[in-house]
């Protein structure tokens, strides 16, 4: 199975602030990444597909990066809607897997 | 597009659960529908796959012998049973639909609200 290593498995930002969490797989999944955003206790919600593809409705102000094993999510100028959890998955091939998570929470 | 889950469940160990996910907004049987595991506090688990089109499966090897995946096209809705529950079984069970048409790897581009299983005695 393909692991997903997600880093950091927390933050703590201010309104305002940029952040970058990645993404490491554990062999070459070939942009074959989507990352998701879930808040407490709703489900999860696609922002990014194909790395680097925002889902419809995203704000511009979330992109993705990466190619081979390592991947990226950035979130520029933070909004308070922002906070909750993010994970990224593989989806080249099953099992499908995903990154532990990273807890977004406000300074 | 929708997709909407059962409501919460209460089991006792050792029993069984079969839980819904209804589709609408979409042709069902163009779309493979996914099933995810999160127990309280921790990461996502890809259960398997169903594929109402030519209803081929794919199981995560893992739960390919806790969890059988099936789908009504009449009602468009898939279920998921899970067998000889435990406390690891214990979790929120979420479907989720393909990104997009046929069976080629792709994201989940839609996601149910979620069933929370809870095995108790």
């Amino acid at each position: 199975d393909i692991q997903m290593t997600q880093s950091p498995a927390s933050l703590s930002v201010s309104v305002g602030e940029t952040v970058t969490i990645t993404c490491r797989a554990s062999e070459n999944i070939y942009s074959n990444l989507a990352w998701y955003q879930q808040k407490q206790g709703k489900s999860p919600q696609l922002l990014v597909y194909a790395a680097t593809n925002l889902a419809d409705g995203v704000p511009s102000r979330f992109s993705g990066s990466g190619s081979g094993t390592q991947y990226s999510l950035k979130i520029n100028s933070l909004q308070s809607e922002d906070f909750g959890s993010y994970y990224c998955q593989h989806f080249w091939g099953t099992p499908y897997t995903f990154g532990g998570g990273t807890k977004l929470e406000i300074k | 597009v929708q997709l909407q889950q059962s409501g919460a469940e209460l089991v006792k160990p050792g029993a069984s659960v079969k839980l819904s996910c209804k589709a609408s907004g979409y042709t069902f049987t163009e779309y493979i529908i996914h099933w995810v595991k999160q127990r309280s506090g921790q990461g996502l688990e890809w259960i398997g796959w169903f594929y109402p089109g030519s209803g081929s499966i794919k199981y995560n090897e893992k739960f390919k012998d806790k969890a059988t995946l099936t789908a009504d096209k009449s009602s468009s809705t898939v279920y998921m049973e899970l067998s000889r529950l435990t406390s690891e079984d214990s979790a929120v069970y979420f479907c989720a639909r393909h990104g997009y048409y046929g069976s080629s790897p792709a994201w989940f581009a839609y996601w149910g609200q979620g069933t929370l299983v809870t095995v108790s005695a």
